[in-house]
């Protein structure tokens, strides 16, 4: 039973173009939320998060908003550069400011930027 | 200043094998959590362990045990491996036990035959 889907495996997205890679989850306790980027050989690396407060999150090209009525939460990438094409995750987490920092991820989403 | 490193980075055992895998962490960090990745999915979680104690565990049996060394290294054990254990073994390492702030390593391929 996936908490957190992403129901997009793969995104093809043009250089300089908008990419939105999306993420939905089911937990409601969910308070805490993280998008990883992946290369090939190499563990993921957290790019941006955003907390249940708050409905936008913004760090130079990449954006996080979330919609919490419709447990939904995106990712927007622009412009889009050949170096972002990697494998993205959705992670969340429900103990934000507890102690066992366990995230769950969604199985993952493929850009490719040509 | 080197990242969180693991080892082996590649290993093949045969079922019923043990295996124990390692961790360092980034200096400093004193979180450690260890997580599985099969292949076509995400990372799923089995150990967290900050300060040395234990403080989250996933949903594995409990042929997987893991443990937190003075210098805050760690080692994930897995004992009578099955087919199923095949996976990426991630270990994330971290100052506090909060994921925004998780550097991964690279990674252990385990391949059990």
């Amino acid at each position: 039973d996936q908490q957190v889907k992403q129901n997009s495996p793969s995104l093809s997205v043009q250089e300089g173009r908008i990419s939105i890679l999306n993420c939905d989850y089911t937990n409601s306790m969910f308070d805490y939320f993280l998008w990883y980027k992946k290369y090939p050989a190499e563990g993921p690396t957290f790019l941006i998060s955003i907390s249940s407060i708050k409905d936008k999150n913004e760090d130079g090209r990449f954006t996080v908003f979330l919609n919490k009525s419709a447990k939904h939460l995106s990712l927007h990438i622009v412009p889009s550069q050949p170096g972002d094409s990697a494998v993205y995750f959705c992670a969340a987490s429900e103990d934000y400011g507890g102690s066992q920092g366990n995230l769950i991820f969604g199985k993952g989403t493929k850009l490719s930027v040509k | 200043d080197a990242g969180v490193t693991q080892s082996p980075t590649h290993l093949i055992k045969t079922r019923g094998q043990h295996v124990t895998l390692r961790c360092s962490p980034i200096s400093g960090h004193k979180s450690v959590s260890w997580y599985q990745q099969v292949l076509g999915q995400g990372p799923q979680f089995i150990f967290q362990y900050y300060e040395k104690e234990e403080r989250g565990r996933g949903n594995f049996p409990d042929r997987f045990s893991a443990r937190q060394f003075p210098n805050y290294s760690s080692e994930l054990n897995v004992n009578a491996l099955l087919l199923g254990d095949s996976a990426l073994y991630l270990c994330a390492s971290s100052v506090r036990d909060r994921g925004d702030g998780y550097t991964f390593g690279s990674g252990t391929r385990l391949t059990v035959v």
